[in-house]
């Protein structure tokens, strides 16, 4: 199966500001998917990333808020812009369906 | 739409015994994956076991196995003899069959599991 790093583990942020987080896997695949996970809940999909396409966002989960890139088949960023205390969450990157990176802990001060 | 439904938000356990988490699922398709994740306070997500749907024979992985009813849509993990490593939050998860999706999953709620000595 595949590796998958996150980076950063986790951050403190101000609210207004944004977050970038980084995902890197050890071999190519054609599509990473980003999840959140709010305090004390389960996981939600935000979007499925394909390289050289634009993401494919789930219902609730918009663009100008989640920004995603997907420069090649091994890497993809999701940025959390304008940040509020409601984003505080874990974020989540996988592959191959059942493949998850170490995770990100957000805390939106 | 597909959803999972994990019955039990909490479960305890002496160490050594045996338990049974329950997760039910509602789909109209007639190939998926189902999976379990144990998530410690690390917050990684850690597959236990995965079952593909036409198979009928229940995924074991050493202590951990299921009780695949496909017809009943249920989907239950039993962890034998119990460890103190095995306390973790667990979900879990349905998936389509990769040929019709592309490999996003839905959880359910999740299970503390408390594992006692």
């Amino acid at each position: 199966s595949a590796v998958i790093s996150q980076k950063p583990s986790r951050d403190i942020c101000q609210r207004g500001t944004s977050l970038t987080i980084q995902c890197q896997v050890d071999s190519q695949v054609t599509m990473m998917f980003w999840y959140r996970q709010q305090p004390g809940q389960s996981l939600t999909l935000i979007a499925t990333a394909n390289q050289g396409s634009e993401a494919t966002y789930e219902s609730g989960f918009v663009i100008d808020k989640f920004p995603i890139s997907r420069p090649n088949l091994t890497f993809s960023t999701l940025t959390v812009s304008n940040l509020s205390p409601e984003d505080s969450s874990i974020y989540l990157c996988s592959v191959e369906g059942w493949v998850f990176g170490p995770g990100t802990r957000l805390t939106v001060t | 739409a597909q959803t999972v439904t994990q019955s039990q938000p909490e479960m305890s356990v002496q160490e050594a015994e045996t338990v049974t988490l329950s997760c039910t699922y509602d789909t109209s398709e007639s190939n998926y994956y189902l999976f379990w994740y144990k998530q410690p306070p690390s917050r990684q997500m850690i597959l236990v076991i995965r079952q593909e749907a036409y198979k009928q024979q229940n995924a074991t992985e050493n202590r951990f196995s299921v009780n695949f009813q496909k017809a009943a849509k249920s989907f239950s993990l039993k962890i034998s003899d119990s460890q103190l490593g095995d306390t973790a939050m667990y979900f879990c998860a349905f998936m389509k069959h990769r040929s019709t999706n592309a490999g996003k999953s839905t959880f359910g709620d999740g299970t503390t599991l408390t594992v006692k000595p």
